[in-house]
This record gives C-alpha cells, sequence and structure tokens, in this order.
C-alpha cells in the first residue's frame, strides 16, 4: 500500500506539448508539495498545499501550476513544455505544516523528458 | 536564511569500513536537521532526524548523526559500510521563516567497493 503515489513514473513528451502529474497521499497528511530535481541532483522546492490552500509558491513559471482537488491529492499541470523542463519531479506530504517535525514522506518520482 | 552545505559531492569507501558523510548547517534559530537517502531511480527516504531532543540520532540500517550547534554540523556515520548503501545523500534543514519547507542540500553521493 504506497504511501505517496505518483503517476507516470515516466514521461517523454515532445516540447510545447501540456502534460499533467498526478499525486495522491493515503497517510491522512495536510501538506503537500511537490519539489524538481535536476539532472546535478538538486531538489528545490516548487509548491506546498495544506488543506488543498497554496502556501508555497516559489519562482516557478507561470506554465506550471499545480491543482488540489482534496487535500489527499496534488497535481501538477505543465503548459507549452520546454526542454528546460527535463528533470524528476517529486512530490511529497507531511504530517506538519512544513515537515519541521517529521520531515516528508515522498513519492517515488516521475521523470519527466522533453525532446 | 537558512541553509545546508555538504562538504563532499562524492565519497568513496570499501565495504566493512566506516562512512562518513558530512553536513554543516546555517540558521537563525535552533534548527530541525533531517538526512534523506536517495537509491539510484528510486524515490526519498528518511533516514533519521534531528528536533532538539538527544544530539546523537540513530537512523535506520545503522545509520547515526550527531548534532553540535558549537560546530553547526551534523554528520552522518556508519560504522561499516555495505554495498547496499551505495546511494545519494541529502542533509536537510528546516526553514520556519515565513512558510515552513525543508531546505535540501547539494547531496553526496556515497560508493562502496568490494
Amino acid at each position: 500500500d504506497t504511501a505517496v503515489s505518483q503517476t507516470p513514473k515516466y514521461l517523454v513528451t515532445q516540447m510545447g506539448n501540456d502534460k499533467s502529474i498526478k499525486c495522491e497521499q493515503n497517510l491522512g497528511h495536510d501538506t503537500m508539495y511537490w519539489y524538481k530535481q535536476d539532472s546535478k541532483k538538486f531538489l528545490k522546492i516548487m509548491f506546498s498545499y495544506n488543506n488543498k490552500e497554496l502556501i508555497i509558491n516559489e519562482t516557478v513559471p507561470n506554465r506550471f501550476s499545480p491543482k488540489s482537488p482534496d487535500k489527499a491529492h496534488l497535481n501538477l499541470h505543465i503548459n507549452s513544455l520546454e526542454l528546460g523542463d527535463s528533470a524528476v519531479y517529486f512530490c511529497a506530504s507531511s504530517q506538519d505544516r512544513g515537515g519541521t517535525n517529521y520531515g516528508y514522506t515522498f513519492g517515488s518520482g516521475t521523470r519527466l523528458t522533453v525532446v | 536564511a537558512q541553509s545546508v552545505t555538504q562538504l563532499d559531492s562524492h565519497v568513496s569507501v570499501s565495504e566493512g569500513t566506516p562512512v562518513l558523510l558530512r553536513c554543516n548547517y546555517s540558521s537563525s534559530y535552533s534548527p530541525s536537521l533531517f538526512w534523506y537517502v536517495q537509491h539510484p531511480n528510486k524515490g526519498l527516504q528518511l533516514l533519521l532526524k534531528y528536533t532538539s531532543a538527544a544530539t546523537l540520532v540513530k537512523g535506520i540500517n545503522g545509520f547515526e548523526a550527531e548534532f553540535k550547534k558549537s560546530e553547526t554540523s551534523f554528520h552522518l556515520t556508519k560504522p561499516s559500510a555495505h554495498m547496499s548503501d551505495a546511494a545519494e545523500y541529502f542533509c536537510v534543514v528546516s526553514d520556519r521563516n515565513g512558510y515552513n519547507k525543508l531546505i535540501f542540500g547539494a547531496g553526496t553521493r556515497l560508493a562502496v567497493h568490494p
């Protein structure tokens, strides 16, 4: 029973296309996140939602739009994909806001390749 | 601003020898600190965490870390490396400014040789 599940695991698409990544957690956590891991393994936060409310929106292009239909789901939609969007995208959730007491539980990641 | 610096991008050890992965942090208040591990093509798994309780923290798979405030360090150690320990390790600090989040170090790749 996967705690944080992301789909798809791999995504290969052409420049200019629109794609979505889905994330679901069954841990009962209120807070969810999207992180981007670049080719050098550097992890940077993109968005954070707390109980369906957007609380962190880092400097991410407007082409990226998160959506949280309920507190167990956080999806990421990307418009007009560019080569530089190629990365691994991780979804995570936390028991406390910001994960400062318990850390995050991560999904297994979505490897996006834009060609 | 809070930050973490992982002092080595790559560490190579022989199986059965000790592991030391170094991490220094910068924080304007008492931080929470974590170590995560990422095996190839996998997600990130929490190894251990420090949240202002005991300064020596034990984690999974025989790893431990010691919080040293005077040195602003949180180094990760293991007495004896196993081949399965080969992975990327991330030191992480909490950021309580504004909206809380975790800030990741650049990672240390640990290679274990037979």
